[in-house]
């Protein structure tokens, strides 16, 4: 069966300092792969979506990247974070594009 | 517009109590339509897909109408343990859009 991994569960950073969350999936290959943000009080917004190796497509501007080196792992990564850029980070993955996804448990990032 | 649209509710029923949640949605062209459920500080957990013929599953009923862009969800003799957000999402061709979702608190 298939599972999503994503790591930490929480974390707590300061203003200015870089950011490093990493996904990885188990048991199905060539994953579309997706990083979401959930913000209190708001829906889910996707941020980054991935169909393959090396290729990553971003929805919206922001001081977030997103990488994914390998077939079933993608890292979302901040050089500097800002205050914005609390909320829940939920990593995802479906075997088909707009097919129903799967989520990883979540990182509560909170940027102080 | 935003893409798909709920009522936020928070909508508090009784235990055994029937509950039906609306949704709209901007994309005439979107082809899949599901509804996933959220506990707090936990992840979106898909609850069921929804097809322009209806379809149930158990308790839980989920309707599509593509003329009118408007989905339906209909939760029969609700449990405490139903109490949850409820997200519409719909897909968006390479991605799924998900409504800020419905808030759902069952009762004793």
């Amino acid at each position: 069966s298939q599972t999503i991994h994503q790591w930490p569960a929480t974390l707590v950073q300061p203003v200015g300092s870089p950011l490093s969350l990493e996904c990885t999936v188990e048991g199905t290959s060539n994953p579309n792969l997706y990083w979401y943000r959930q913000a209190a009080g708001r829906g889910l917004q996707l941020l980054f979506y991935s169909v393959g190796i090396g290729q990553i497509s971003s929805e919206v501007p922001q001081n977030l990247s997103a990488s994914r080196p390998q077939d079933r792992q993608f890292i979302l990564s901040s050089k500097k974070l800002l205050l914005s850029d609390s909320g829940f980070y939920l990593c995802a993955w479906s075997r088909r594009q707009g097919g129903w996804v799967f989520f990883g448990s979540g990182t509560q990032l909170s940027v102080l | 517009r935003k893409e798909v649209e709920q009522d936020p509710g928070p909508f508090n029923v009784p235990e055994g109590a029937t509950v039906a949640f609306n949704c709209t949605y901007s994309n005439s062209a979107s082809q899949s339509f599901f509804w996933y459920r959220q506990d707090c500080r936990k992840e979106p957990k898909l609850l069921m897909s929804v097809y322009s013929s209806g379809n149930e599953d158990g308790r839980f009923t989920a309707q599509l109408n593509r003329a009118s862009q408007y989905i339906s969800l209909l939760i029969r003799d609700s449990k405490l343990s139903d109490s949850a957000t409820y997200l519409c999402v719909v897909n968006s061709g390479y991605a799924l859009n998900f409504g800020k979702g419905t808030s759902l608190l069952v009762t004793p």
